[in-house]
C-alpha cells in the first residue's frame, strides 16, 4: 500500500491564482482531514470528510473548499491565494472515527507571494 | 471546542537521558490521546496513544501517562537516542469527527 499521498510536493502561487492540492489513500478509509501547520504551531484542521459525498469544515474553513467523490481522494482547492495561505499542507485519513490512529501524508509546502 | 497545550516548546537532552514532554486538555469529554513524532520533511508519524480508560501505557522506551482528573497526558522517552530528535505534538479526540493538536516539541537529543 502506498498509504496516503500528496501532490505536489512544492508550489509557489501568485497573489489570486488559484490551485488544487490533491490527497489520495488507498487504505479504503472513510475519514480523511486536510491541516495547515504553520511554523511552530500545532496542526489545524481546515476540513474533513466521514465518508464519499459528505465534507465539513474544520477550524480554518475561509478560503478553501473541498470535494469527496471517490472514497480514495479529497483534494483541497483555493480559489483566490492569499499570502496567508502560505504553509504546508497534510491529508490524513483514519479507519473509523476520530478516535483511531490517523496516517499522513508527506505534506505540500506551499508559498504565496 | 478543545484547546490543547504543550509544554515545553524546545527540549534538548544528552543521549541516554529521559525526555518528558507534557500536554494538556480542557474538553472532559476527549477519551482518546495520540503522540505523533514528525520528521524534519515528513508528515506525522503516530508512536503511541491512550484511551481515557487506562492510566498508563508503554512501549518499548516510551511511555504515556493519563491523568483524566487533571486533564493532563505525558510521553516519556528513555533511553534517548539520537534518531529521537524530531518534533512531537499530543492531540486529543472525543470520538467525534475531528483531533486537536498541541503546537508540538521540538526534542534534540545531543550525542
Amino acid at each position: 500500500n502506498a498509504g496516503v499521498t500528496q501532490t505536489p510536493k512544492f508550489r509557489i502561487l501568485k497573489i489570486g491564482q488559484s490551485m488544487t492540492l490533491q490527497c489520495a489513500q488507498d487504505m479504503n478509509h472513510n475519514y480523511m482531514y486536510w491541516y495547515r501547520q504553520d511554523p511552530g504551531m500545532g496542526l489545524k484542521l481546515i476540513y474533513y470528510s466521514v465518508g464519499a459525498g459528505i465534507t465539513d469544515k474544520g477550524e480554518v474553513p475561509n478560503g478553501y473548499n473541498v470535494s469527496r467523490s471517490t472514497t480514495e481522494d479529497f483534494p483541497l482547492r483555493l480559489e483566490l491565494a492569499a499570502p496567508s495561505q502560505t504553509s504546508v499542507y497534510f491529508c490524513a485519513s483514519t479507519r473509523i472515527a476520530g478516535n483511531n490512529e490517523q496516517f499522513f501524508g508527506p505534506g505540500t509546502r506551499l508559498t504565496v507571494l | 471546542g478543545e484547546n490543547v497545550e504543550q509544554h515545553p516548546s524546545t527540549l534538548s537532552v544528552q543521549e541516554g537521558d529521559s525526555a518528558v514532554i507534557k500536554c494538556t486538555y480542557s474538553d472532559s469529554a476527549s477519551n482518546y490521546f495520540p503522540w505523533y513524532k514528525q520528521e524534519l520533511g515528513k508528515g506525522p508519524q503516530l508512536i503511541i496513544d491512550i484511551r481515557s480508560n487506562v492510566g498508563e501505557k508503554k512501549d518499548q522506551r516510551i511511555a504515556v501517562t493519563l491523568n483524566k482528573t487533571a486533564k493532563h497526558f505525558s510521553l516519556h522517552i528513555t533511553e534517548t537516542q539520537p534518531e529521537d530528535s524530531a518534533v512531537y505534538f499530543c492531540a486529543a479526540s472525543d470520538s467525534g469527527n475531528q483531533f486537536y493538536f498541541g503546537t508540538g516539541t521540538s526534542l534534540t537529543v545531543i550525542p
